[in-house]
């Protein structure tokens, strides 16, 4: 089936990293993304990771995919004010069609200075 | 290119009352989707079209919703008779299909509230 979890509410402080956990069922994912969403606007896609990687590097952004325990991370280095955003991990099966998503119910992070 | 666009941006109505949501995809992009967020459900893929044809719509919660996509540039999501229930931000996003990576591009939302 189909169900991707997060956390609801992750408190940093400025200048620390914040780590942001997924998890999901289906085993068949193709490729992970993580989304951030800003108030008042839409998502943004931040960074994606396929599935047979272990690991992803975009600026201070980190992504790590565990395949075997379902779980998904992304790491922000330096957390700045600007990060604090709801941030959504999404999933894409491999339909062999495009993409329908599945995200998750959505991390708040707070950047506290 | 402008985005993804959406109207309106704020839209309050009175249960009963039929609603109109507006969405201009991104030129050249082949998917388009609607999806409702609320706090409870959080965010719910409701219907999405490829080449302006629907491909799933099992996430549309009734027959009071309904999307078109007369071309490749214009979409509707229609609801009618409006619910207090059905009070959401509901996004528009598209993108152009690839087989090793896609993007969604999401529109800036609707927020719908019925009173």
């Amino acid at each position: 089936g189909e169900d991707v979890e997060q956390s609801l509410f992750l408190s940093v402080r400025e200048g620390d990293s914040s780590v942001i956990n997924c998890t999901y069922t289906d085993s068949s994912s193709t490729y992970l993304y993580w989304y951030k969403q800003e108030p008042g606007a839409g998502l943004q896609l931040l960074t994606y990771i396929f599935s047979n990687m272990d690991m992803k590097q975009d600026q201070r952004l980190t992504v790590l995919l565990n395949k075997k325990d379902k779980h998904l991370s992304l790491r922000i280095a330096d957390t700045q004010t600007g990060d604090s955003a709801i941030y959504f991990c999404a999933e894409r099966l491999n339909t062999g069609t495009a993409s329908k998503l599945t995200f998750g119910t959505g991390t708040r992070l707070q950047v506290t200075l | 290119d402008a985005g993804v666009i959406q109207s309106p941006r704020h839209e309050v109505t009175e249960m009963g009352q039929e609603v109109t949501l507006r969405c201009k995809p991104i030129s050249g992009h082949d998917y388009l989707f609607w999806y409702r967020q609320t706090m409870m459900r959080g965010l719910e893929l409701l219907i999405y079209f490829n080449n302006n044809v629907p491909i799933d719509d099992s996430g549309m919660p009734e027959d009071r919703f309904s999307a078109k996509m007369p071309n490749a540039s214009f979409s509707t999501l229609k609801i009618q008779p409006s619910e207090p229930r059905d009070s959401a931000v509901y996004f528009c996003a598209s993108t152009f299909y690839s087989a090793t990576n896609e993007k969604l591009f999401f529109g800036s939302g609707t927020q719908l509230s019925v009173l």
